[in-house]
């Protein structure tokens, strides 16, 4: 069965202090590892796909890698613009456009 | 920039009433999803729809749910006899093909 882990399950950061976001997943024949920002009372908003165990993808002060087991999400000097949910899923094994997601990691940067 | 929306953003229904939720997926997109989030847990996929047909279905999507795409442009979720347990915020999302899905601003039904 495909799962997926976030951890941790909230951080509080100062503006200009970096940090990472961990996805684990276990899935059978990944076709894409994702990642999401979600406001509150929001839909998920797409940041990221990742396809293959060392594949890397940026966007401003977000960065996405992936390998066999993990993703993580590295944010470099964030700020408070930059607080939300992060979200990542899967899609793979049998199901063709699933995304199976994790419970995200509530980010909260203070200025 | 091209984006999927929903109508209504707010639903307030009696248990055993019906209600369909609607979307309009991205113009150039062929497949479609609806997703739901009960408050403080996980995005939960329902359903996935292609060719005019559901591709797949998870458990929660029983026979008291139907998806629908009428016309050319719109999307849509029907619950037959809604429950207590169906409150949740009800997200439809679009995909050219096996790439991201982009999600809709989403609908929140509260079933009293």
């Amino acid at each position: 069965e495909d799962q997926v882990t976030q951890s941790p399950e909230a951080l509080r950061l100062q503006e200009g202090e970096s940090s990472s976001l961990n996805c684990s997943y276990t899935v059978s024949g990944l076709r894409g590892l994702f990642w999401y920002r979600q406001d509150p009372g929001k839909g998920p908003e797409f940041l990221f796909t990742l396809y293959s165990a060392g594949e890397e993808k940026e966007k401003e002060r977000l960065k996405a890698t992936l390998t066999k087991k993990e993703s993580f999400l590295h944010i470099t000097a964030p700020k408070p613009e930059d607080s939300a949910t992060y979200l990542c899923a899967n899609a793979g094994g049998t199901s063709y456009g699933k995304l199976t997601f994790g419970q995200g990691t509530i980010l909260t940067v203070h200025p | 920039e091209p984006e999927v929306t929903q109508t209504p953003s707010h639903q307030v229904t009696q248990m055993g009433q019906e209600v369909i939720l609607r979307c309009v997926p991205i113009s150039n997109h062929l497949y479609f999803y609806w997703y739901r989030q009960i408050l403080g847990q996980k995005v939960e996929f329902l359903v996935s729809f292609y060719n005019n047909e559901i591709s797949e279905k998870s458990e929660i999507f029983d026979d008291q749910f139907s998806v629908e795409r009428p016309d050319g442009s719109n999307f849509t979720l029907k619950i037959r006899s809604t429950k207590l347990e169906d409150s949740a915020m009800y997200f439809c999302a679009s995909s050219e093909s096996s790439g991201p899905q982009y999600f809709g601003p989403g609908t929140r039904l509260l079933v009293l």
